[in-house]
């Protein structure tokens, strides 16, 4: 069981808008900013978002990253069909004893 | 360009150790911090630990039970990670990653991945 709580599957059409929701609590996200990561089958995982909404560059402003509170949110727009991937948040757990903790991960369909 | 090369595959009894290598260039190598994840098969992203490699932090995931060991050869520019006592439940493909410059906990370089199998 994860840390954080993604939900395990999203679908959405070509062209369309997807959110993808990560949940904590506050001794981790409440206190941390939340990177995102997507991982394609077989390869390594890509950063998408970092300090809850930043983009490291080449990535395109269709992956719009959120935090509220106790939760945070990757938005994806214009969905393509090369989208189509497990999408993990991620975060510090709270202290320097407790180490980063990953959602569970989130697998986009595209329709 | 920051890029991380790791090591090949390993196989493993239960109950050996197995030492993996993460090999940086393209960056000053000390001037940041790295972690190590593990992936089992079809399962999520799972964080295991994280050194400056100044060689002042390393902090590991409570769940590992004191079995790994994080060192680095600064000459070369590699890190190393060594997990001990092997079971089943360390079968996983084991990445490096660098952390980002200002935000050490956001992997943004990664390793192509290690897969070690532990077997008998």
């Amino acid at each position: 069981q994860s840390v954080l709580t993604q939900p395990p599957s999203v679908s959405a059409a070509p062209g369309q808008k997807v959110t993808i929701s990560c949940s904590g609590s506050n001794s981790n996200i409440g206190n941390n900013y939340v990177s995102w990561y997507q991982q394609f089958p077989g390869t390594a995982p890509r950063l998408l978002i970092y300090d809850n909404h930043k983009r490291p560059s080449g990535i395109p402003d269709r992956f719009t990253g959120s935090k509220s509170g106790t939760s945070a949110t990757l938005d994806i727009t214009g969905i393509q069909t090369g989208d189509e991937a497990d999408y993990y948040c991620e975060t510090w757990g709270g202290s320097q004893s407790a180490g980063g903790v990953f959602g569970g991960g989130t697998r986009l369909t595209v329709l | 360009q920051a890029q991380l090369v790791q090591s090949g595959a390993e196989v493993r009894e239960p109950g050996a150790s197995v030492k993996i290598s993460c090999k940086a260039s393209g960056y000053p190598f000390t001037d940041y911090f790295m972690h190590w994840v593990r992936q089992a098969p079809g399962q999520g992203l799972e964080w295991l630990a994280i050194i400056n490699l100044g060689g002042t932090f390393t902090n590991y995931a409570q769940n590992l039970h004191g079995r790994v060991t994080l060192t680095r050869d600064t000459s070369t520019s590699t890190l190393y990670m060594e997990l001990s006592r092997l079971t089943s439940e360390d079968a996983a493909v084991y990445y490096c990653a660098r952390g980002h410059k200002n935000y050490y906990y956001s992997m943004e370089v990664w390793g192509q991945g290690t897969t070690v199998t532990v077997s008998s």
